[in-house]
């Protein structure tokens, strides 16, 4: 079965720079969340998206920007970056819920993020 | 504000013994769905189970078991005869209210199975 796709998976950088993550939902799958790990710590919520539009938003950074795109893909947006930033970032994604059920967020492999 | 509490940081156990990983939460929802997600040395978030606040039966899954009970709000996993390969952080975590809200993690559990 297809699962959710992050791009790259390794990713090192330097203090003030930008990086862009990015996220391939399964197929069919209409919600798209991003959550951010840092080492020995548990994810953290940042953003997520619901038909292209933001649908709620966690603790993410004002220097963080995060879209949904017409073919459900969606990219991470990072600027200023800073070494606290290094972690592992999260892509999940949940298919289309009816009569208010909710679905299981699947999760990608995630995006190991490095800032030197 | 909704909130999973694992206090158990680390736990060792010998293979084939049985071990059960707890998990207590809070909620001012009644309507809610819990989760339990597993993180192998190799970084990536696997599901295990997904229970909803109305459905307080118990799950058997081959060597995994959960029981879910309202009354103490506490949602706990049991792995029975262990295996090496079940080493991992084992996460709770906690959805509230309808359709597809953000997940609420508890710092996890790092389970390590001695051959």
């Amino acid at each position: 079965a297809a699962g959710v796709i992050q791009s790259p998976r390794h990713l090192i950088k330097e203090k003030r720079e930008t990086a862009t993550l990015k996220c391939y939902p399964i197929p069919r799958h209409d919600t798209v969340y991003w959550y951010q790990q840092g080492p020995g710590q548990d994810p953290q919520f940042l953003i997520s998206f619901y038909e292209k539009m933001q649908s709620d938003k966690g603790s993410i950074p004002d220097r963080f920007s995060a879209q949904q795109f017409s073919d459900y893909h969606s990219e991470l947006n990072m600027s200023s970056l800073e070494l606290g930033d290094s972690a592992l970032y999260f892509c999940a994604s949940s298919s289309p819920t009816s009569g208010g059920e909710v679905d299981t967020q699947y999760f990608g492999p995630g995006t190991r993020l490095t800032v030197l | 504000a909704q909130k999973v509490t694992q206090a158990q940081t680390e736990i060792s156990v010998v293979e084939k013994e049985d071990v059960t990983l707890d998990c207590v939460y809070e909620t001012r929802d009644t309507t809610y769905y819990l989760f339990w997600y597993k993180q192998p040395p190799s970084g990536e978030l696997v599901f295990l189970i997904r229970r909803n606040s109305f459905d307080e039966q118990n799950e058997i899954s081959g060597r995994y078991s959960w029981n879910f009970q309202k009354s103490t709000s506490s949602f706990n996993f049991t792995i029975t005869a262990s295996q090496v390969v079940d080493s991992a952080v084992y996460f709770c975590a906690l959805s509230e209210g309808f359709g597809n809200e953000k997940l609420t993690f508890g710092t996890g559990t790092r389970l390590t199975i001695i051959p």
